[in-house]
């Protein structure tokens, strides 16, 4: 089965700070995937990768910024964190050239910036 | 992208067969349609996919319309497990990669 593990389950930071949210795959996807869940407005893409160093803009990118340096490992940046972060972040994985491949989630990350 | 529309909630009796629609009436011909659930406090869960024809697997059952513009999953004996919000997605033509979720079903299944 397919594994996707994200490093924190809880996270309180304080506003301004610099957070890493950590995600790694152990199925040798080469699409990984961070999306934010907030009640009454489902789940929203922030970024995506397709492929090692390459990423894209997902529909909510304001604010964040990624990193994938090895295929297994995509890390979510919040450059300087405010109120308006604090959220349910969930990481996927997906095989590439499958047109059909469905996503695998890890449990999430419950972030909370005060 | 098209989009989908899900009743927000439905209930259930434990172990009668849950039937939950969607439609999707601005799918596109070589767009897929996913289901996807999450039981609280986890990441959601990939339940079955499928183009145009009826797919079944270990968890459900998948029909899609002869016009593809609505689709429902059926869980054939819903169990209190299956509790959770069942999200119904197309898949964005072109990017083979982008999901994106709407809010889904909130599925109650109750003794």
């Amino acid at each position: 089965d397919v594994k996707v593990t994200q490093s924190s389950r809880y996270l309180v930071k304080r506003t301004g700070e610099k957070v890493f949210l950590e995600c790694v795959q152990d199925m040798d996807h080469e699409n990984m995937f961070w999306y934010r869940q907030d009640p009454g407005l489902g789940l929203r893409l922030i970024y995506f990768s397709y492929d090692v160093k390459m990423k894209e803009k997902g529909d909510i990118p304001e604010g964040y910024s990624v990193s994938r340096e090895k295929k297994e490992r995509f890390s979510l940046i919040l450059e300087s964190a405010s109120t308006n972060q604090t959220s349910m972040y969930l990481c996927a994985s997906s095989l590439v050239g499958y047109y059909n491949s469905p996503l695998h989630f890890g449990n999430g990350t419950r972030l909370t910036v005060t | 992208d098209a989009k989908t529309t899900q009743p927000t909630s439905m209930d259930c009796a434990e172990g009668r067969a849950a039937n939950l629609p969607c439609n999707h009436s601005t799918i596109s011909g070589n767009e897929y349609v996913y289901w996807y659930r999450q039981i609280h406090s986890q990441g959601p869960q990939y339940i079955i996919h499928g183009l145009k024809n009826n797919e079944t697997n270990e968890m459900a059952s998948l029909i899609i319309t002869e016009d593809r513009k609505s689709s429902t999953l059926i869980l054939p004996h819903a169990t209190l497990r299956d509790t959770a919000v069942y999200y119904c997605i197309v898949r964005v033509a072109g990017t083979a990669s982008k999901l994106t979720f709407g809010t889904g079903t909130r599925l109650q299944v109750t003794l």
